[in-house]
């Protein structure tokens, strides 16, 4: 089975540090997706990327950037991390074709 | 625009009866459709995913969909709930290029 490892379940981080969320997948997969969730607002798109060294804005890019210099890592880095930013983070790999995504565990991430 | 909409923002149901999570859809050519499952602070799990075929798709855990392409709706359903079904359900679309766009989520309680 294709697996998604997310480095950290939980972090918690100072207002205006810099954070990095890393994300690691094993099946070869071309494409990325990094989300976050927030209750009633569902899942929303920040970034993705369909290769290495290419990286696409989704619907909530601001305040955030991303790294994929290997097919198979996908870093989201927060530049000065917030309060609004606490939330559920959460990394998708797929193939091409029709097969959906595959999702790591999620990082819950608290901005103090 | 394309979008997911899924009406119920919580669905309660005694243990042992069938159960119903609506979903409609809003894609342009023809829709592929998901539907994934999350448990506390994890992941979403995908269930089960419909490409073209049988209307009537079946996935993991007792879980099937119904396609239905007149009502635009991909509604998941089982015929009889377990406690352990509790979770929040995703309905999801592929839109382009490999990127899906989900519905709000529907919270599933079910009660024993």
């Amino acid at each position: 089975d294709v697996k998604v490892t997310q480095s950290s379940r939980y972090l918690v981080k100072r207002t205006g540090e810099k954070v990095f969320l890393e994300c690691v997948q094993d099946m070869d997969h071309e494409n990325m997706f990094w989300y976050r969730q927030d209750p009633g607002l569902g899942l929303r798109l920040i970034y993705f990327s369909y290769d290495v060294k290419m990286k696409e804005k989704g619907d909530i890019p601001e305040g955030y950037s991303v790294s994929r210099e290997k097919k198979e890592r996908f870093s989201l880095i927060l530049e000065s991390a917030s309060t609004n930013q606490t939330s559920m983070y959460l990394c998708a790999s797929s193939g091409t074709g029709f097969g959906g995504y595959t999702f790591g565990s999620g990082t819950r991430l608290t901005v103090v | 625009a394309q979008s997911v909409a899924q009406p119920e923002d919580q669905v309660n149901v005694a243990e042992g009866n069938p159960l119903t999570v609506k979903c409609t859809y809003s894609v342009s050519g023809n829709p592929y459709l998901f539907w994934y499952v999350q448990y506390p602070n994890r992941g979403l799990q995908f269930l089960l995913k419909y490409i073209t075929g049988d209307n009537l798709v079946k996935g993991s855990y007792g879980f099937e969909a119904e396609f239905n392409k007149s009502q635009t709706s991909f509604h998941l359903k089982k015929p009889s709930a377990l406690v352990s079904d509790s979770a929040l359900y995703f309905c999801a679309a592929l839109e382009r290029d490999d990127k899906i766009i989900f519905g709000k989520g529907t919270r599933l309680h079910i009660l024993p």
